[in-house]
């Protein structure tokens, strides 16, 4: 069974340009975390999808940045434009349904966004 | 304060040594608690679940203490392999959905 993926790897971009991150969450996963880690910080919350509804988007920046996730299966995090703080890891995670607050959340590799 | 915190270390330790990490969270609402491993530049991965009446894996230990709203994961007869970042995850139930809360890890080096 594939795992959490997420694409690309690592992009870096300049200051003000756009990028687009994907993931991929494990087939049948309802819940689909975004996280991000800036150098030296800890892990934080983004936001939680719920199939293709946003749940908590209470950990998002700014309204530079916006996620979807079209039809309830992959989604994206775009950021637009880019600035040199949101340099980081950005982490997906996928735990299975609703009733999953016992159950382990998946993460996937994580993509490296540097912003020149 | 935080909603979960740790200590970020490091821990320096030799091999063969015992070694704590201590967890605090803030809402007494939580009930899943889980450790997750992470080595340099790779993903988090789950280490262990920390059950209420604790739980045990081999060389490791989760502890819950309800009261105090904190855990613990406990290292015994530490491997140069156990070199990593150890993160303190909490589930916090919300109206319909939970959500996972992260501490900011807690470094350890295990050294010969």
């Amino acid at each position: 069974e594939a795992g959490v993926t997420q694409f690309p790897s690592h992009s870096v971009i300049e200051k003000g340009q756009t990028v687009t991150l994907r993931c991929d969450p494990i087939s049948g996963h309802d819940n689909l975390y975004w996280y991000r880690r800036v150098m030296g910080k800890e892990i934080k919350f983004l936001l939680h999808f719920v199939k293709e509804s946003k749940q908590d988007e209470s950990g998002m920046p700014n309204n530079r940045f916006l996620a979807e996730r079209t039809g309830g299966t992959y989604s994206t995090l775009k950021v637009q434009p880019a600035e040199l703080e949101d340099s980081g890891v950005y982490f997906c995670a996928s735990r299975p349904n609703k009733y999953s607050a016992g159950t382990e959340a998946f993460f996937g590799q994580g993509t490296r966004l540097t912003v020149v | 304060r935080k909603e979960v915190e740790q200590d970020p270390g490091p821990f320096n330790v030799p091999e063969g040594a015992t070694v704590a990490f201590n967890c605090t969270y803030s809402n007494s609402a939580s009930q899943s608690f889980f450790w997750y491993r992470q080595d340099c530049r790779k993903e988090p991965k789950l280490l262990m679940s920390v059950y209420s009446s604790g739980n045990e894996d081999g060389r490791f230990t989760a502890q819950l203490n309800r009261a105090s709203q904190y855990i613990s994961l406990l290292i015994r007869d530490s491997k140069l392999s156990d070199s990593a970042t150890y993160l303190c995850v909490v589930n916090i139930p919300m109206v319909g959905y939970n959500k996972l809360i992260f501490g900011a890890g807690t470094r350890l080096a295990v050294h010969p």
